[in-house]
């Protein structure tokens, strides 16, 4: 059974401060690495879809780096903000049946005023 | 922007009743699926669809059914409700390029299902 990690479980911030989590998958199983984020009550939004490495996206101030190699992803806030409070989810398309994805069970990020 | 429409958001049961979660989008996607968020989980597959007339088991597919009659819709059947299945209920649907795509996924708000 495939494994997507994330890192840290939850992390509590202060308002500016920069942060960064990790998610990490078996790298002979990767197709695409999907991130979101969900506030509770909401829908799962998505941020990044990544295909290849070394791949680096940006959304305003979060961003997401790549390494198909060594399996991880990893995303960054930059001054992050309490409206960027969230649980942040990465997802795994591993080739499978009609490219579902496997989800790890995601980085609750609070930023406190 | 509609996106994926989840009814109803709350629902209460009780044991070895059923029900029926509705989902509905109008961006024609093929790809379809329902998930379930336990706490200390990630999202688990239930069941999905690529097409209408076409469904498959996900991860967690017992005491679950679906159907796929139009692009539109695609309901989740719980068919004999067990405290096991208090969770949170996610749709989502997606372009379907094949097993190798990279394509978005969009989410409903989530229904919010407790079994007593």
């Amino acid at each position: 059974i495939l494994n997507v990690e994330q890192s840290p479980q939850s992390l509590h911030v202060q308002e500016g401060d920069s942060t960064n989590f990790t998610c990490s998958f078996p790298s002979s199983n990767f197709y695409a690495l999907h991130w979101y984020r969900w506030e509770t009550a909401k829908s799962p939004e998505a941020l990044f879809v990544m295909t290849l490495n070394g791949d680096e996206k940006k959304k305003g101030r979060i961003s997401a780096t790549l390494n198909t190699k060594e399996g991880y992803s990893y995303l960054y806030i930059k001054g992050s903000q309490p409206e960027d409070s969230a649980t942040y989810l990465c997802a795994l398309n591993y080739g499978g049946s009609q490219g579902n994805l496997i989800f790890g069970k995601g980085t609750k990020l609070s930023v406190k005023p | 922007n509609a996106g994926v429409t989840q009814t109803p958001k709350f629902q209460v049961l009780k044991t070895g009743q059923s029900m029926t979660l509705q989902c509905a989008q109008d961006m024609n996607h093929e790809y379809m699926s329902w998930y379930r968020q336990d706490p200390g989980m990630g999202l688990r597959l239930i069941h999905y669809s690529v097409g209408a007339g076409i469904t498959d088991q996900g991860e967690v597919p017992n005491g679950y059914n679906v159907s796929r009659s139009t692009t539109e819709d695609f309901p989740l059947r719980l068919l004999s409700a067990a405290p096991s299945q208090t969770s949170v209920y996610f749709c989502a649907s997606s372009r379907f390029s094949g097993q190798y795509s990279g394509n978005t996924i969009y989410f409903g708000e989530g229904s919010w299902l407790t079994v007593v």
